[in-house]
């Protein structure tokens, strides 16, 4: 069975680019999770989707973020227009169910530098 | 708020040492607890998890950890590390009621075993 997979691996932009990162997530999984981790701090969550449809997007942290979800399939997390601090490592997580026994399996990360 | 503190970002030993990672959470009601693991070069897996039941979970690799509520702590314990444990090691937690499963993250510590 495939894993989660995120494309690219590393991206590298420059300020006031647009990035788009792609995640696709383990078939039949309806929880599709996206965090990132900045240099030197935690991993913090940005939102979920169940299915298509955005559960929590408490984390997103301005409006230059957009995810989507078509037809609850693979997401992407657009950056538009990107800025210094938005450089990390994006993770994207899925997992199957909503019950409390969920685990969440994590693909490789795209790693976003912004110059 | 919901916050997770692990006390330890550096740790260095030697093969056959002894580990324990400290990991603190702040949480309002029912918790899920894990350890994910991300060795050089691979992304986040998960090592164990704790969602009910014997406080003493087993995970892979030889790696258990206990969670203990009065102390809010799910400190990660090896009786023996291997040069192969190198690696980063994180702490998480999440609700363990509602539908939302967004785990909240410790800052990671980063294990060097030397040979």
């Amino acid at each position: 069975e495939a894993g989660v997979t995120q494309f690219p691996s590393h991206s590298v932009i420059e300020k006031g680019q647009t990035v788009t990162l792609r995640c696709d997530p383990i078939s039949g999984h309806d929880n599709l999770y996206w965090y990132r981790r900045v240099m030197g701090k935690e991993i913090k969550f940005l939102l979920h989707f169940v299915k298509e449809s955005k559960q929590d997007e408490s984390g997103m942290p301005n409006n230059r973020f957009l995810a989507e979800r078509t037809g609850g399939t693979y997401s992407t997390l657009k950056v538009q227009p990107a800025e210094l601090e938005d450089s990390g490592v994006y993770f994207c997580a899925s997992s199957q169910y909503q019950g409390r026994y969920d685990e969440q399996f994590f693909g490789p990360g795209t790693r976003l530098t912004v110059l | 708020a919901q916050s997770v503190s692990q006390h330890n970002h550096h740790v260095i030993l030697s093969e056959a040492a002894s580990l324990e990672l400290g990991c603190n959470y702040s949480y309002g009601g029912t918790v899920n607890l894990f350890w994910y693991v991300q060795y050089p070069g691979q992304h986040l897996q998960l090592l164990l998890k704790y969602f009910s039941g014997d406080p003493l979970v087993k995970g892979i690799k030889g790696f258990e950890a206990e969670f203990i509520k009065s102390k809010f702590s799910f400190n990660l314990r090896k009786p023996s590390v291997q040069w192969s444990d190198t690696a980063e090691y994180f702490c998480a937690v999440n609700a363990g009621a509602g539908n939302n499963r967004k785990l909240i993250w410790g800052l990671g510590t980063s294990l060097a075993v030397n040979p």
